[in-house]
């Protein structure tokens, strides 16, 4: 099955743990990025990445760290340094390519603080 | 600077037209989009348009591109329950690998 695979879709942190969030593309797509959305925000962007082992820093990284080690795969790592992590996290990846630029989704990992 | 924005809400009675509003601040956008997101769902591409297009028809879907005024709009005609959900309007402009989304706009459909 193509496309792009978030795993979990739910995830439970204890204060002071990190997790990570897996994200894999098989649509061969340089560009990968992770949103992070609350109710009523929109989507935020936090970590991109255009190509492996390259990526940059979005609007809300602090407390956030990615990794690019492969085409096909773009986990975030959510630390004890968020302070606020309970949020809906999004994955996306996008041709950077001629065409219409559209990005495709995962379906999404909800993390909860417990 | 990018940005776009939309109204938050919008409440419709089933099979009456809705009309989802956005406006965006880049004039060099080369696609806009329509995302659907359902919930507990990623979003999901609804429809889309080339800057140089004035509107685009899909089924039970317009979209309507103002240039000028950098607004674009998405109706949904015969609007179903099933069409209840965010949605949320995006621009790629031309270089930049950062698709830009509103905040979206949550469609509610009651009977």
């Amino acid at each position: 099955d193509g496309g792009i695979t978030q795993s979990p879709k739910y995830l439970f942190r204890k204060e002071g743990q990190n997790v990570t969030l897996s994200c894999e593309q098989n649509l061969n797509h340089d560009a990968m990025y992770w949103y992070r959305q609350d109710p009523g925000q929109g989507l935020r962007l936090i970590y991109y990445s255009q190509i492996v082992n390259d990526f940059q820093k979005g609007d809300i990284a602090e407390g956030y760290s990615v990794s690019r080690e492969k085409k096909e795969s773009f986990p975030l790592t959510v630390t004890s340094a968020q302070k606020n992590p309970t949020a809906f996290y999004l994955c996306a990846i996008k041709t950077t390519g001629q065409g219409r630029g559209e990005a495709f989704f995962g379906q999404g990992t909800r993390l909860t603080v417990v | 600077g990018e940005d776009v924005e939309q109204s938050l809400f919008l409440s419709v009675r089933e099979g009456d037209s809705s009309v989802i509003n956005c406006t965006y601040t880049d004039s060099s956008s080369t696609y806009l989009y329509w995302y659907k997101q359902e919930p507990g769902a990623g979003l999901q591409l609804l429809t889309y348009i080339f800057s140089n297009m004035d509107m685009k028809q899909d089924q039970r879907l317009t979209v309507l591109l103002n240039k000028k005024d950098k607004h674009l709009s998405l109706r949904i005609a015969d609007t179903q329950t099933g069409d209840s959900a965010i949605y949320f309007c995006a621009e790629n402009v031309g270089g930049s690998y950062i698709p830009t989304f509103g905040r979206g706009t949550s469609l509610i459909v009651h009977p």
